[in-house]
């Protein structure tokens, strides 16, 4: 079955840049997508399409997708960005999630 | 607004039955694909079934194939969940989500929005 793996944590200093990997086979020729959540709360999309904001979500939250791996970006972080990310893409008609990265603000 | 209110969870024994409900407002429904999405307690998330706006081409995971069915009815702005054979791993937060897209499984079939989740414990 098809695997997404994400590092399991990454720290950030407030307005410094982090960066979330998400690896796969061929990710690169799939759609991306990538969800924020925060303790006790529903998942968000940040991202879709590899590259695309949703309506209200910040320009800090940026994305790219190319050979293996997908990438989310977050500029000028800030402390309400705290939160455990997930990467997701679509596999012989199965919706895969990543296994999960958490965003810890220093 | 969108909003989607799911309903249905609680305590089953292992080889019970569940049938989940999403409740889904604020948009037309018919013209979205929705699926169901779990989350274990302190784990990640896990796709578990998806339907078509038309109500056809419906998908499970593997591990609830065969036990698991996902429907909808357009008419009353619903999803549903039936869950058979529970077992202790479908212990979980159950998740309703609308896909940006009619048809599930496509490419762009990303999930723009998200209920607040059922709570399923199976247990003895």
């Amino acid at each position: 079955s098809y695997e997404l793996t994400q590092p399991p944590a990454v720290s950030v200093s407030p307005g410094q840049t982090a960066s979330i990997t998400c690896s796969g086979d061929k990710l690169g020729d799939k759609y991306a997508s990538w969800y924020q959540q925060k303790p006790g709360q529903s998942p968000v999309l940040v991202i879709y399409q590899d590259i695309k904001r949703p309506s209200g979500i910040p320009e800090r939250f940026s994305g790219s997708n190319s050979g293996n791996t997908a990438t989310l970006t977050i500029s000028g972080t800030q402390a309400m960005d705290e939160a455990d990310y997930y990467c997701q893409a679509w596999d012989s008609n199965t919706a895969v999630f990543g296994t999960g990265t958490r965003v810890t603000v220093l | 607004d969108v909003q989607l209110v799911e309903s249905g969870g609680g305590l089953k024994q292992p080889g019970g039955s569940l049938r989940l409900s999403c409740a889904a407002s604020g948009f037309t429904f018919s013209s979205y694909a929705m699926s169901w999405v779990r989350q274990a307690p302190g784990k990640g998330l896990e796709w578990v079934s998806g339907l078509s706006g038309s109500g056809g081409g419906s998908l499970h995971a593997d591990s609830v194939k065969g036990r698991f069915t996902i429907s909808r009815d357009n008419s009353k702005n619903a999803l549903y969940l039936q869950m058979n054979s529970l077992r202790a791993e479908d212990t979980a937060l159950y998740y309703c989500a609308k896909a940006r897209t009619p048809t599930i499984a496509v490419a762009g079939a990303t999930f723009d929005y998200w209920g607040q989740g059922t709570l399923v414990t199976v247990s003895s």
